[in-house]
C-alpha cells in the first residue's frame, strides 16, 4: 500500500459527462502529479501540484482541470468526455515537487466512457 | 527533445534464469533523473529507483542491479535468479532539470514462467 488513496476504483460514463477524479496524498507529501495510461498513448504526465499551486502541466486537454486543495487532496475534473479519453488515471505524490522526486502512486481510477 | 526508448516490447523467461530490460534516453540538459517503475498485474505503479545524472555508480538491491552508462545514454535493469512474482509491466522514465514532468517509456511486459 503506497499511502496514496485515489476513488473511484472503477467510473463509467457516457460521452459528453463530466466526472471528478478524487486523490488523498501520502500524509506529509506536498507534491500531487496527474497521470493518464492508455494503450495507445501510453502514460502520460498531465499536471503537478505543490502546495495547492500549479507546478508543472503536460498533455492535459483543455476539457481537463484539476486542483489541489489546502487540505493537499487534489481533484482532477474531466468534462465533456469523448470515447477515447477511456482510460487509467493515476494520481502519485510526493514530499518534494522537484524533478527528482520519488513518487507514490495510489491504484488509479478506471474510466469507461460509453 | 527528451525520450525514453524501450525496444522490448515484451521478454519472456523460464524462473531463475537472470533477465536485463533495455532503456536508452534522449536528453540535452546536463542535469537529469532516471527512473524505474514496477506496475504488477494488480495495475498500480511501484517505484523501484532513481538515478541523477552525476552518479553513475551502478546499484544493486537484492536480485535487482541497475547499470547507468552516460556514454550511451543507457539505464538497463538487471534481474538475477527471476522469479514468477517478477512478472509486471516495467517503465524507464526520465525527468529534467528543466522539465519536471516525467517522459516515460513504453514499458516492457516481463513473463516469468515457472
Amino acid at each position: 500500500d503506497s499511502g496514496v488513496t485515489q476513488t473511484p476504483k472503477h467510473l463509467i460514463t457516457a460521452t459528453g459527462q463530466r466526472v471528478t477524479l478524487r486523490c488523498s496524498p501520502r500524509s506529509g507529501d506536498l507534491s500531487v502529479y496527474w497521470y493518464q495510461q492508455s494503450l495507445d498513448q501510453g502514460l502520460q504526465f498531465l499536471i503537478q501540484y505543490y502546495n495547492g499551486e500549479e507546478r508543472a502541466k503536460g498533455n492535459i486537454l483543455e476539457r481537463f482541470s484539476a486542483q489541489q486543495f489546502p487540505d493537499l487532496h487534489s481533484e482532477l475534473n474531466l468534462s465533456s468526455l469523448e470515447l477515447g479519453d477511456s482510460a487509467l488515471y493515476f494520481c502519485a505524490s510526493s514530499v518534494a515537487g522537484g524533478p527528482f522526486a520519488e513518487a507514490f502512486f495510489g491504484q488509479g481510477t478506471r474510466l469507461t466512457v460509453v | 527533445a527528451q525520450k525514453v526508448t524501450q525496444a522490448q516490447t515484451e521478454i519472456s523467461v523460464v524462473e531463475k534464469e537472470d533477465v536485463t530490460l533495455d532503456c536508452v534516453y534522449e536528453t540535452r540538459d546536463t542535469t537529469y533523473y532516471l527512473f524505474w517503475y514496477k506496475q504488477p498485474p494488480s495495475g498500480e505503479l511501484v517505484f523501484l529507483i532513481r538515478r541523477n545524472s552525476f552518479d553513475e555508480q551502478n546499484e544493486i538491491s537484492g536480485r535487482y542491479s541497475w547499470n547507468f552508462q552516460k556514454s550511451t545514454s543507457s539505464f538497463n535493469f538487471t534481474i538475477t535468479a527471476s522469479q514468477v512474482v517478477d512478472s509486471a509491466v516495467y517503465f524507464c522514465a526520465l525527468s529534467e532539470d528543466s522539465n519536471y514532468q516525467l517522459i516515460w517509456g513504453a514499458g516492457t511486459k516481463l513473463i516469468i514462467k515457472p
